[in-house]
């Protein structure tokens, strides 16, 4: 069965600093996509940023970035010169298949610390 | 419209009651989910209509729980005789097809509260 993997319920990291948030995840797909998206207070999601798994590069996107490693199955988030407006719960995603629905880690909860 | 619409935000019932949640997604979105979130939860994968295909149903945890998509447009969530346990944030999310890397746009959600 693919699964999507988050760790870490929750996390804190003072403000200027860099954090990064793990996940780990299951496949048996070559060719697929990851996500990253972000759920502040407002209850919105929204999306932080996505991979493309036959990419070597990993995705930036401003402050935020990947580090994706296809043979360990892991995607983690950095997040540089962490911000108040950053604090929210954070959410791994992932295709069950190519064409298929989308499903989500557990989430890990960022405090940003002033 | 220019987002993924849903209603009601907000809506408390009773204990055995039904309850209808609508989700109006973008514009020639042909996918919609459903998810549902409780507090402080990940999301709950329950239904995903890709345009003529026969909906995946495999996340609706009992057989109270129904929805509906009306062609490639407005999407109904149906909770039967609800329970406590149903309380939680039902999302919906639409994207422009078949997933493949697309991003899917989430709404922001009714709130549901069985007491």
């Amino acid at each position: 069965a693919q699964t999507v993997t988050q760790s870490q319920p929750e996390m804190s990291v003072q403000e200027a600093e860099t954090v990064t948030l793990s996940c780990t995840y299951d496949t048996s797909e070559s060719d697929y996509y990851l996500f990253w998206y972000k759920q502040p207070p407002s209850r919105q999601m929204i999306l932080v940023i996505r991979q493309e798994a036959y990419k070597q590069q990993n995705a930036t996107e401003n402050r935020f970035s990947v580090n994706f490693q296809k043979a360990a199955k892991s995607f983690s988030l950095k997040i540089s010169d962490s911000q108040l407006g950053d604090a929210a719960m954070y959410f791994c995603a992932f295709p069950m298949n190519r064409d298929d629905k989308i499903i989500f880690g557990k989430g890990t909860r960022l405090h940003i610390l002033p | 419209g220019a987002g993924v619409s849903q209603s009601p935000s907000n809506k408390v019932t009773e204990k055995g009651k039904d309850v209808e949640l609508r989700c109006d997604p973008i514009s020639g979105h042909t996918a919609l989910y459903w998810y549902r979130q409780s507090l402080g939860q990940g999301l709950e994968f329950l239904i995903y209509f890709q345009g003529n295909s026969a909906p995946d149903k495999s996340g609706l945890p009992s057989d109270r729980f129904s929805a509906e998509r009306t062609g490639e447009s407005v999407s109904t969530l149906t909770i039967q005789r609800t329970q406590q346990e149903d309380s939680a944030v039902y999302l919906c999310a639409s994207s422009p097809e078949a997933l493949s890397g697309n991003t899917i746009y989430f709404g922001e959600g009714s709130w549901l509260t069985v007491v």
